[in-house]
């Protein structure tokens, strides 16, 4: 079975930007998540779907960031206007269903780098 | 809030040499506590979940293992393609759309050496 697809894997842009992340979820799978990694904080949580409908963006830094699920498959996380401090690793993770303790799988990221 | 504390934060060990990681928390009402594995360059991998005081996971040469404050992870025997980084999340009970979260510790990074 195919993992959680995550595109680009690397992006390089000049601050100020429109940034575009695209993940694609594994098949079946109905809850979506997305992440930010970074040295200084480790792995936080910025949003979270489940069939379809976004449930929690309270982790989501600032308006500039925005993220969406245009059908039950596959999502997009965009930064307008993006900033140094946006740099890091962005993970999108999939799991089957959040109310049974369902493992989340982890796509391998897209590392973001705001010049 | 739910708290993950883990250590040593990095661990060098010779080929064959057994250890532990810890993964010290706090947490309301645990849901769920995980294991991930995370190469460079690369996103988290599943390893186990346990979900309750005295229970024990293994995964050939892992094994996790959880009390009520903290879980480890015994690595019997590693070989240099255990060197990794080592991620504990929980998962706390809630009402709503809070139960999902999961809270991550910052890592153990294991290195193996030949």
């Amino acid at each position: 079975d195919a993992g959680v697809i995550q595109s680009p894997r690397h992006e390089v842009t000049e601050m100020g930007q429109e940034v575009t992340l695209r993940c694609k979820l594994i098949s079946g799978h109905n809850s979506l998540f997305w992440y930010r990694q970074t040295m200084m904080r480790g792995l936080e949580l910025l949003i979270y779907f489940n069939n379809n409908v976004p449930i929690d963006d309270s982790g989501m830094p600032e308006d500039r960031f925005s993220a969406k699920m245009p059908n039950a498959s596959f999502s997009t996380l965009k930064i307008q206007p993006s900033e140094p401090r946006d740099s890091a690793v962005y993970f999108c993770a999939s799991s089957l269903d959040d109310r049974d303790q369902q493992p989340q799988h982890f796509g391998d990221g897209t590392r973001l780098s705001i010049l | 809030e739910d708290q993950v504390t883990q250590s040593p934060e990095a661990l060098r060990l010779q080929e064959g040499e057994s250890s532990s990681l810890n993964c010290s928390y706090t947490v309301s009402g645990l849901r769920g506590l995980f294991w991930y594995r995370q190469d460079p360059g690369k996103g988290p991998e599943f390893l186990f979940t346990l979900y309750s005081a005295g229970e024990e996971k293994e995964k050939e040469r892992l094994k996790a293992t959880l009390t009520k404050k903290e879980s480890f992870l015994h690595i019997t025997a590693p070989k240099p393609e255990d060197s990794a980084t080592y991620l504990c999340a929980v998962q706390a009970w809630g009402s709503g759309a809070g139960s999902y979260q999961l809270t991550f510790g910052k890592g153990t990074k294991l290195s193996v050496i030949p």
